[in-house]
């Protein structure tokens, strides 16, 4: 089971664009990778996923190298609400197999005014 | 997408009494569900995989005669924390598993032990 790494806390300001890397160095052939998203007292909430390459979607993007022992969570333009435990997560989403999740601490971003 | 309700969102009880959780997926079916736990500013930890029909398997440490796991249908699986303690006070969530909508989570309940 793929273990990832990720900054335990970031700072940055409303307006700017947030980056955070998660490393996950073992990652499977059949992993993907996932963040998610979770405020305090609420279940964790589905970001994006992605396998290879760049995903893009309405609310964020996650660039991921060819080698995939790396991803990147890029949030646009951040408002005060995106304060929340960022988690990324590798493994077979899909449940086919292996299908148990590791959780690592988080990245708890704080966004300022 | 899919929803999975979590009820209650919050609940108080005495020492020694039991407290049951609800974790409902609508309008999809689960065959598999996951019951977590999270204790203040720390990850989700793992207690326990609920599969319909069948024995729920614990994780290490967990003890599966207080938290009680019936997974009897395909939309409702239920955790029962038994002759609760104020160590058993946390953050409780659950999670189904599909093939079609990968992992879909609860909006978890808050446990409070007095």
């Amino acid at each position: 089971l793929a273990k990832t790494t990720q900054p335990i806390s970031m700072d940055s300001y409303e307006g700017q664009e947030v980056n955070i890397t998660c490393s996950h160095n073992n990652i499977a052939t059949n992993d993907y990778i996932t963040w998610y998203q979770q405020f305090p007292s609420q279940g964790p909430r589905f970001i994006i996923q992605g396998y290879k390459t760049k995903v893009t979607n309405e609310v964020a993007s996650l660039f991921i190298p060819a080698d995939r022992k790396s991803s990147t969570l890029s949030l646009p333009r951040v408002s005060l609400s995106d304060t929340a435990v960022y988690y990324c997560l590798v493994g077979d989403m899909k449940g086919d197999s292996n299908y148990q999740l590791i959780w690592g601490a988080g990245t708890k971003l704080i966004i300022k005014p | 997408g899919a929803v999975v309700s979590q009820h209650p969102s919050r609940v108080i009880c005495k020492s020694g009494t039991s407290v049951k959780i609800e974790c409902r997926s609508l309008d999809f079916q689960a065959t598999t569900m996951f019951w977590y736990r999270q204790f203040p500013k720390k990850s989700l930890m793992l207690m326990a995989t609920s599969n319909e029909g069948s024995k729920a398997t614990y994780e290490q440490g967990v003890e599966k005669d207080k938290f009680l796991i019936n997974h009897a249908s395909l939309t409702l699986s239920t955790l029962t924390v038994t002759s609760a303690h104020p160590e058993d006070s946390s953050f409780y969530i659950c999670s189904t598993l599909t093939e079609y909508y990968g992992y879909t989570f609860g909006s978890g309940t808050r446990l409070t032990v007095v």
